[in-house]
């Protein structure tokens, strides 16, 4: 199947310092990816949707001026923590579409391992 | 918006059947997928199944869809304890992103 890959897989940062997490897929191309944010023991909730070329469109409640998106190419979409917080910490995970179906069903989104950040 | 609900724990012994039910409410979803996580890890692709379709069989993987009701369900059959994670249904219209539920967490005793 369709592969993604997430850089780093663990960052600790101190507060007040920005951070950057990165995600590809490695076998296909995405024109779509989406970043998640996941609390201990709960569900992944959608933070925004990152489209090649434009600009992310982010959920309600999540703020974009903390939390920028880009994605520059077909292939990688970073996601950049602006100004950390404690409060900042947890399990981020990106996720790819597959518009071509290469390893499965059309449009089918494959997720990357995710990036654990801990704000000291 | 899509609502997706999920009993939270389940527990079984190695080598039984495992059931795990989900409800959905959009009844315009047309792939509903199901992802495994392991802990500390992402979500990994277990299976899907069209909105045309009643069954799917993978292997040990079996999903049935009930789409009158809104009910999918993934069983695995011969549990092993491999298969201890928690498991998302994740239905959808194909082209938008996708809602999970709180997921449930499987256990497989030894």
């Amino acid at each position: 199947g369709a592969v993604v890959s997430q850089h780093p897989s663990w960052v600790i940062c101190k507060s007040g310092t920005s951070v950057k997490i990165e995600c590809r897929s490695l076998d296909f191309q995405a024109t779509t990816m989406f970043w998640y944010r996941q609390f201990p023991k709960q569900s992944l909730m959608l933070m925004a949707t990152s489209n090649e070329g434009s600009k992310a469109t982010y959920e309600q409640g999540v703020e974009k001026d903390k939390f920028l998106i880009n994605h520059a190419s077909l292939t990688l979409s970073t996601l950049t923590v602006t100004s950390a917080h404690p409060e900042d910490s947890s399990f981020y995970i990106c996720s790819a579409r597959d518009p071509a179906g290469s390893g499965g069903a059309r449009e089918t989104q494959y997720f990357g391992p995710g990036t654990r950040l801990l704000v000291l | 918006g899509e609502d997706v609900e999920q009993s939270l724990f389940l527990s079984v012994r190695e080598g039984d059947s495992s059931v795990i039910n989900c409800t959905y409410t959009d009844s315009s979803s047309t792939y509903l997928y199901w992802y495994k996580q392991e802990p500390g890890a992402g979500l990994q692709l277990l299976t899907y199944i069209f909105s045309n379709m009643d069954m799917k069989q993978d292997q040990r993987l079996t999903v049935l869809l009930n789409k009158k009701d809104k009910h999918l369900s993934l069983r695995i059959a011969d549990t092993q304890t491999g298969d201890s994670a928690i498991y998302f249904c994740a239905p959808t219209e194909g082209n938008t992103p996708l809602v999970f539920g709180k997921g449930t967490r499987l256990s497989v005793i030894a």
